[in-house]
């Protein structure tokens, strides 16, 4: 059974720049989860999903963060004019409904805001 | 809101040693949470290495075992004899049943020396 993919799995830009990560789950799992890890501390939920809609994005910045899964399936992250404080990894992880707090994690994008 | 505390960012032990790495956790929710003890291992991405759900018991895994306290709200992390495989950071989150969400603490790098 193939695990989360995520990419790319590193991406450097300038201040005021624009990314996109993607996430494909694990086949099956219906909720899906963008957490945000800077260096040297725990992930921090931004959004997470059930199939298609929106279950929590209270942590998402939303003025230049955005995040999508249109068919339930696979999930795109947006960081329009990214700032340096925005340098981490982020993480995409799914679960079938809840999962009892079981999330399968991929290995992250890394992100570094020069 | 919740919280989790991991007192020490490092720790290096020599191998056949035991191992004890602390977290205490703080919710305001009239519920008692779900807690967790999540590895990241070198390359790879982060996944799950214990769970516990219910308050007194204790949860096992790969040698390792942590006993949920709800009254003095720790959830530490112990193994009789660690092996230079076990290096890896680990890291304690708690959620909720009707939640896939997590909170972590920062992690624990732990380096097992030969």
């Amino acid at each position: 059974e193939a695990g989360v993919t995520q990419s790319p799995r590193y991406a450097v830009l300038q201040e005021g720049q624009a990314v996109s990560f993607w996430c494909d789950p694990i086949s099956g799992h219906d909720t899906l989860y963008w957490y945000q890890q800077p260096r040297d501390q725990g992930p921090q939920l931004l959004v997470y999903f059930r199939d298609e809609a929106v279950i929590d994005n209270s942590q998402l910045p939303s003025d230049r963060f955005s995040a999508v899964r249109p068919k339930g399936t696979n999930s795109t992250l947006k960081i329009q004019s990214a700032k340096q404080g925005d340098t981490a990894t982020y993480l995409c992880a799914s679960s079938s409904g809840t999962g009892y707090g079981q999330l399968y994690f991929g290995e992250g994008s890394k992100l570094t805001v020069l | 809101g919740d919280s989790v505390t991991q007192t020490e960012g490092q720790v290096t032990v020599s191998e056949s040693k035991s191992l004890i790495i602390n977290c205490t956790y703080s919710t305001t929710s009239i519920a008692y949470p779900n807690l967790f003890w999540y590895v990241r291992y070198p390359g790879e991405g982060l996944q799950l290495l214990l769970k516990v759900i219910t308050a007194g018991q204790k949860g096992s895994s790969r040698g390792f075992e942590a006993t949920y306290n709800k009254e003095t709200t720790s959830f530490h992390l112990q193994k009789a004899s660690v092996q230079e495989s076990d290096s890896a950071v680990y890291y304690c989150a708690l959620g909720y049943t009707n939640t896939g969400k997590l909170t972590f603490g920062d992690g624990t790098v732990l380096t097992v020396k030969p």
